[in-house]
């Protein structure tokens, strides 16, 4: 299948510092790419649904100013936590789609950034 | 978006057949189904994927009844490694967002 990588896998921060993680379609155009975060024995929660070009739409509840999203060019998007705090510590996916391709294609999904804040 | 149900969880030992069973009631027109394995501090990662009838690829089989308003997942003969969670999902079919809203997943535990 198609290869989303994610970067980084981990990271720790200090409180009041921001984060970026990125996210690149390796051998397709992702038209529409999705970030996800997950807590600990819990399923993904979509946080928002970027095209490229477009500013990202944000599921209810999740604050677009302190998840930054960009989604640059059909192979990267970027999510930005500003001034994290330890409630922010997570699991985050992103995921890619390439819609051109027709309404079935599936899904692919990075291997996740575990983002710890202290 | 369809809303998809399944069982928390379930157990098996080696060498079984295991089926998982996804409800969805409301699944619209233009909607796939599809199937995710997920293991720990992983990304999904993707099974497989029908519209209805059977689809079989060389991990898995996916059954789809003519109302499609379920769906079973059937792993052939599990290893420890099968251990993981399992997500159905909508696959949205005629949004221009195509998104993914992940369900609770079942966790699937193989045994010795």
């Amino acid at each position: 299948g198609a290869v989303v990588s994610q970067h980084p896998s981990w990271v720790i921060c200090k409180s009041g510092t921001s984060v970026k993680i990125e996210c690149r379609s390796l051998d397709f155009q992702a038209t529409t790419m999705f970030w996800y975060r997950q807590f600990p024995k819990q399923s993904l929660m979509l946080m928002a649904t970027s095209n490229e070009g477009s500013k990202a739409t944000y599921e209810q509840g999740v604050e677009k100013d302190k998840f930054l999203i960009n989604h640059a060019s059909l192979t990267l998007s970027t999510l930005t936590v500003t001034s994290a705090h330890p409630e922010d510590s997570s699991f985050y996916i992103c995921s890619a789609r390439d819609l051109s391709r027709g309404p079935g294609t599936e899904a692919f999904f990075g291997q996740g950034t575990r983002l710890t804040v202290v | 978006l369809a809303k998809t149900t399944q069982p928390i969880s379930m157990d098996s030992y080696e060498g079984q057949e295991v089926n998982i069973t996804c409800s969805h009631n409301n699944i619209a027109t233009n909607d796939y189904i599809t199937w995710y394995q997920q293991f720990p501090s992983q990304g999904p990662r993707f099974i497989i994927q029908g519209y209805k009838t059977k689809v079989t690829n060389e991990v898995a089989s996916l059954f789809i009844p003519a109302d499609r308003k379920s769906s079973t997942l059937s792993l052939p003969r599990v290893s420890l490694s099968d251990t993981a969670v399992y997500y159905c999902l909508a696959l949205e079919g005629s949004s221009n967002t195509g998104k993914l809203i992940f369900g609770q997943g079942t966790t699937l535990q193989v045994k010795p």
